[in-house]
């Protein structure tokens, strides 16, 4: 397995801009993670996934924030308009609630600057 | 509501000495409790995990205890080496599977 996939691995966009990040967890694994990881703020939570649905988005920072999962394969996470505070690596993860397997693993994560 | 704090933020050792890292979390019903290691520029990757039927888990160097009637686990680090250097993120296992992560301790290993 390729392990979780995001794209693109960078991306650099003006302020007031749509930014939409991708995200393939790894085949059969059913809860689906977005973190946001900055220097200031450490590791956030923003949305997380169970079976494609949203179970909690408290962490969403505001409502320029949207993710969705329209399939068991692939989910996106959407900034509009993307605003300078918004620079941070964001980070997918997936991982299984079969059986006793909770590790979560990591996609190697989407560097996002805003100018 | 759940939580996650760990301790130091930072912690510097000389090669060859042993580094310990400590959390407490809030829930009592966590079963779960990974510990993840982020080298610069790279992603968070598991290094060990202890689940709640057992008080202490080995893997060469590395080493997790876990108290859960105090609700602390501790990561211990032995023979330090350079590339020992990184973040490590305790965390605990919350509901749906969701991971609770602490702030993160920056280890330096200085030669």
């Amino acid at each position: 397995d390729a392990g979780v996939i995001q794209s693109p691995r960078h991306e650099v966009t003006e302020m007031g801009q749509e930014v939409t990040l991708r995200c393939k967890p790894i085949s059969g694994h059913n809860s689906l993670f977005w973190y946001r990881q900055t220097m200031m703020r450490g590791l956030e939570l923003l949305i997380y996934f169970n079976n494609n649905v949203p179970i909690d988005d408290s962490g969403m920072p505001e409502d320029r924030f949207s993710a969705k999962m329209p399939n068991a394969s692939f989910s996106t996470l959407k900034i509009q308009p993307s605003e300078p505070r918004d620079s941070a690596v964001y980070f997918c993860a997936s991982s299984s609630r079969t059986g006793s397997l909770n590790e979560q693993f990591f996609g190697p994560g989407t560097r996002l600057t805003v100018l | 509501g759940e939580n996650v704090e760990q301790h130091p933020s930072t912690l510097s050792v000389q090669e060859g000495d042993s580094a310990v890292i400590k959390c407490t979390y809030s829930d009592s019903a966590s079963n779960y409790f990974p510990w993840y290691k982020q080298e610069l520029g790279k992603r968070p990757q598991l290094i060990i995990d202890i689940r709640s039927n057992v008080g202490e888990k080995k893997d060469q160097r590395i080493a997790v205890t876990l108290n859960k009637t105090a609700k602390h686990f501790s990561l211990h680090i032995t023979e330090t080496q350079p590339e020992d250097s990184a973040v490590y993120f305790c965390a605990c296992l919350g509901g749906y599977n969701k991971l609770i992560f602490g702030a993160g301790t920056r280890l330096a290993v200085h030669p």
